[in-house]
């Protein structure tokens, strides 16, 4: 069974522009959480789509937003690229909100902003 | 919100020697997992706690759920090389939107051959 994949790898924005980063769940996984995991600061969470709706969001601005397509995929965007916005940005998947959910990650995808 | 505190923040070990990390939170959770992130990698479920008092072996991974489900530890024995990694601990509480992970900054743990 696949496992949980992130695209790209590796990304490189300047300031200012947009990043789109990719998910792909676990097959029969419905729920997908977003985190950000700068430096030093371990796990953050940014946010929770299940089902193709947002059901839950961090402390993070509005320029970090996403959506979840039918297929359970996902997608993360971050408008007007700031330099602390570098970071390893996690996805992980589970089976939809049914008791206890154990999340299953993704190897990440880097986001160097210069 | 809710915080874990997560120690310690790193560890310097020979191998063959035991381990134990602890979180604490400021409320409860339902849930507690322990994940383990080697470099480049995402973070990999080494256990999951469901249960307060719950005790779990993983092989040479230990782990307990607090009674007051505010905690929980994570001990390793006999520690290999391969043990080198970052450790988070992770609490759920569940229920409505609150299916989130809330994560400990998490104990960088190396081990000297």
């Amino acid at each position: 069974e696949a496992g949980v994949t992130q695209s790209p790898t590796h990304l490189i924005k300047t300031r200012g522009q947009q990043a789109t980063l990719r998910c792909s769940p676990i097959s029969g996984h419905t729920s997908v959480y977003w985190y950000q995991q700068a430096l030093g600061l371990g796990l953050q969470f940014l946010l929770w789509y299940d089902e193709g709706e947002e059901r839950n969001r961090g402390n993070f601005p509005p320029r970090f937003s996403g959506r979840q397509f039918p297929n359970y995929s996902s997608e993360l965007n971050v408008n007007a690229l700031e330099l602390e916005d570098s970071a390893l940005y996690l996805c992980a998947s589970s089976l939809s909100r049914s008791g206890a959910n154990v999340l299953t990650f993704g190897a990440g995808s880097r986001l160097t902003v210069l | 919100g809710q915080q874990l505190n997560q120690s310690p923040q790193s560890m310097f070990i020979q191998e063959g020697e035991d381990v134990s990390m602890n979180c604490t939170s400021s409320s409860i959770f339902n849930t507690w997992l322990w994940y383990k992130q080697d470099p480049g990698e995402g973070p990999v479920l080494l256990i999951a706690l469901y249960k307060a008092g719950e005790l779990t072996s993983n092989g040479r991974l230990t782990a307990q759920f607090g009674i007051t489900r505010k905690d929980s530890f994570l001990n390793i024995s006999a520690s290999i090389p391969s043990d080198v990694g970052i450790y988070f601990c992770a609490g759920q509480l569940g229920g409505g939107s609150n299916y989130k992970l809330t994560f400990g900054k998490g104990t960088l743990l190396t081990v000297n051959p």
